[in-house]
């Protein structure tokens, strides 16, 4: 089983749409989660922590965690074309000072 | 700096030959990590720097594969006896500790290619 998982995708919304991105992971003691969004050829950014259960609002960003389901997710709301790009989930495991990667979520919004 | 710095943007070797990757973290961050990304693949942990701690070699794929880090500040990973299989784009990244509650801060990698 993979440490943290993402459906690879494309996931594809029309613009104005709300977008939703999925991730678990395996490690029960898990303290810290974050989401990176990755453009075609360019390095990971970092769009959102967060490290207790609930929601946690950005601007158009709400990231969700449900530490008990193992399951954190991101939602963007009004998508827009610039919000195509690949999705990373990030998670702090327990026992590791790491960051572990899942595969990442292409996300598509079309016009 | 006012950013991760990574250099050389883009590597280009022949099989066999060794390579270093140079990282300049962002001032006063203390955890140093190096990752590589594989075409259309996720980011593969490789190493870790902690300060004065003894790096977390953990993710190097093998014996060919090195990292220092000087003065608690730059990092070199060195590959040596290049293979085709390690072509991929090689991230650094810091943080400003490394307990894992602050995010990284990505440089722009580098882009290794093995003929």
């Amino acid at each position: 089983q993979k440490e943290v998982e993402q459906n690879s995708g494309p996931l594809s919304v029309p613009e104005g749409a709300i977008a939703s991105l999925n991730c678990t992971y395996s490690d029960r003691v898990s303290q810290s989660f974050f989401w990176y969004r990755q453009y075609s050829g360019k390095s990971p950014e970092l769009i959102m922590s967060i490290y207790s259960n609930g929601d946690k609002e950005d601007g158009r960003f709400t990231a969700q965690l449900n530490k008990a389901s193992q399951y954190v997710s991101l939602l963007i709301r009004d998508s827009q074309p610039s919000d195509s790009a690949t999705y990373l989930c990030a998670v702090k495991s327990g026992g590791y000072n790491k960051l572990i990667f899942g595969a990442g979520t292409r996300l598509a919004v079309h016009p | 700096g006012a950013g991760v710095s990574q250099s050389p943007s883009n590597k280009v070797t022949e099989k066999g030959k060794d390579v270093e990757l140079r990282c300049d973290p962002i001032s006063g961050h203390t955890a140093l990590y190096w990752y590589r990304q594989s075409l259309g693949q996720g980011l593969e942990f490789l190493i870790y720097f902690q300060g004065n701690s003894a790096p977390d070699k953990s993710g190097l794929p093998s014996d060919r594969f090195s990292a220092e880090r000087t003065g608690g500040s730059v990092s070199t990973l060195t590959i040596q006896r290049t293979q085709q299989e390690d072509s991929a784009v090689y991230l650094c990244a810091s943080s400003l500790e490394g307990q894992g509650f602050y995010g990284y801060t990505f440089g722009s990698g580098t882009r290794l290619t093995v003929v």
